[in-house]
């Protein structure tokens, strides 16, 4: 099947540790995004990537980093800079051309402590 | 600059009514995208539909039906005779065209849904 997957689920970590959230796709799809929610909020984009090798910051970019060394994959890293890092992290990929719906994993809930 | 408002926070209807999504856009492009997602418990968003800034056609999928009026700058969703399985939290998203020919998504801060027995 087509998709998308975020592991782990759950996630929890200790202050002033970096974390990395994964996602990979199989959908052939080029651009992916990293996006974030906070409870009872929509959703912010935190970076997104167009194409392999290249990647630009959302509105929210401050305190996380990306990569995009294949097609499939779109690790993101919470750092240690990041201030409020507990929060609800959702992968999303989608065609650059054509009708420009997102597709959604199922997300990864992190808590830091 | 681009905004989508959803203004009600939260709906509680009881089985089998009709219930209304408001969704209201704001946007300094002529050409443009218009989108809901559904998000129930689970987490995943789900998408539901994409509308262009060019059809303004009314749009019903079973018991699904959106409202797209540019006079207005809104995109409402309507679901009939609701059911439990309903009960999510719904989000109106707008394109967002970037400099480098890239898009984003600009999304309302959600409706939640509750369909009660």
């Amino acid at each position: 099947d087509g998709g998308i997957t975020q592991s782990p689920k759950y996630l929890f970590r200790k202050e002033g540790q970096n974390v990395t959230l994964s996602c990979e796709q199989n959908l052939n799809h080029d651009a992916m995004y990293w996006y974030r929610q906070d409870p009872g909020q929509g959703l912010r984009l935190i970076y997104y990537s167009q194409i392999v090798n290249d990647f630009q910051k959302g509105d929210i970019a401050e305190g996380y980093s990306v990569s995009r060394e294949k097609k499939e994959s779109f690790p993101l890293t919470v750092t240690s800079a990041q201030k409020n890092p507990t929060a609800f992290y959702l992968c999303a990929s989608s065609l650059t051309t054509g009708y420009y719906e997102q597709y959604f994993g199922p997300g990864t809930r992190l808590t830091v402590t | 600059a681009q905004k989508v408002t959803q203004a009600q926070t939260e709906i509680s209807v009881v089985e089998k009514e009709d219930v209304t999504l408001d969704c209201v856009y704001e946007t300094r492009d002529t050409t443009y995208y218009l989108f809901w997602y559904k998000q129930p418990p689970s987490g995943e968003l789900v998408f539901l539909i994409r509308r262009n800034s060019f059809d303004e056609q009314n749009e019903i999928s079973g018991r699904y039906s959106w409202n797209f009026q540019k006079s207005t700058s809104s995109f409402n969703f309507t679901i009939t005779a609701s059911q439990v399985v309903d009960s999510a939290v719904y989000f109106c998203a707008l394109s967002e065209a970037g400099g480098d020919s890239s898009y984003k998504l600009i999304f309302g801060s959600g409706t939640r849904l509750l369909v009660r027995p």
